[in-house]
């Protein structure tokens, strides 16, 4: 079956970074995708990885290990409108996302 | 603005009644999704379609139809509502090739009571 796996919470301080991980098994791969989705609103792009290494763009980077069927997002310099909920998405051999649970990221001053 | 809208934006629907969630893209987006949202659940693919005139089935199609009579309208049916239809609903549509992944609408929260 189809698989994808990330924390369903974690908390951490204002200004510090954090990482959080997903890990998949799916049919096919065409990309993994993270998602950003504040409570009572629709998700939102946040990033793309479909070849091994990291994309960084501007506080937020993910990393992607295809052999491993891993990925990271890491948030850096941490503000308090980053607390929303972080999705993560595998895309599989018919262009489908299969999704995560969400991470729900709580940001304390 | 290019987008996907749904309507209504909420809506409370005594149980065995009927209704109709709309959807409408203007990003000529070949294909289009239904999602549910439950808390602790993530999202949940109801049905899809690749191309207009075609629809297939998701993870969870039970009570719920769909039409694609055009590119740009997906309405998804909940013939005779129950409770545990009570959730939020999101339409959201895809070029079909990745990359771009999905652009969601902003979502309809219907409760069933």
């Amino acid at each position: 079956g189809q698989n994808i796996d990330q924390p369903t919470e974690m908390t951490a301080t204002e200004g510090a970074i954090v990482q959080i991980n997903c890990t998949y098994q799916t049919s096919g791969f065409n990309g993994l995708f993270w998602y950003q989705q504040h409570a009572g609103e629709a998700p939102t792009f946040l990033s793309y990885n479909v070849l091994d290494g990291l994309e960084e763009k501007g506080r937020f980077s993910s990393f992607l290990s295809r052999s491993k069927g891993y990925s990271y997002l890491l948030l850096k310099e941490l503000q308090m409108k980053d607390s929303a909920s972080y999705l993560c998405a595998v895309m599989d051999s018919n262009y489908q996302l299969i999704w995560g649970a969400g991470t729900k990221l709580i940001i304390k001053p | 603005t290019a987008g996907i809208t749904q309507a209504p934006t909420s809506q409370i629907l005594a149980a065995g009644r009927s209704m109709t969630l709309r959807c409408t893209q203007d990003m000529r987006h070949n294909a289009m999704y239904w999602y549910r949202q439950d808390l602790g659940l993530g999202l949940r693919l109801i049905h899809y379609s690749n191309t207009a005139g075609t629809t297939g089935k998701g993870e969870v199609p039970d009570g719920y139809s769909v039409s694609r009579a055009n590119t740009d309208d997906f309405p998804l049916t909940l013939a005779s509502a129950v409770p545990s239809q009570t959730s939020v609903y999101f339409c959201a549509s895809s070029d079909g090739t990745g990359g771009y992944g999905y652009t969601f609408g902003s979502g309809t929260r219907l409760t069933v009571v």
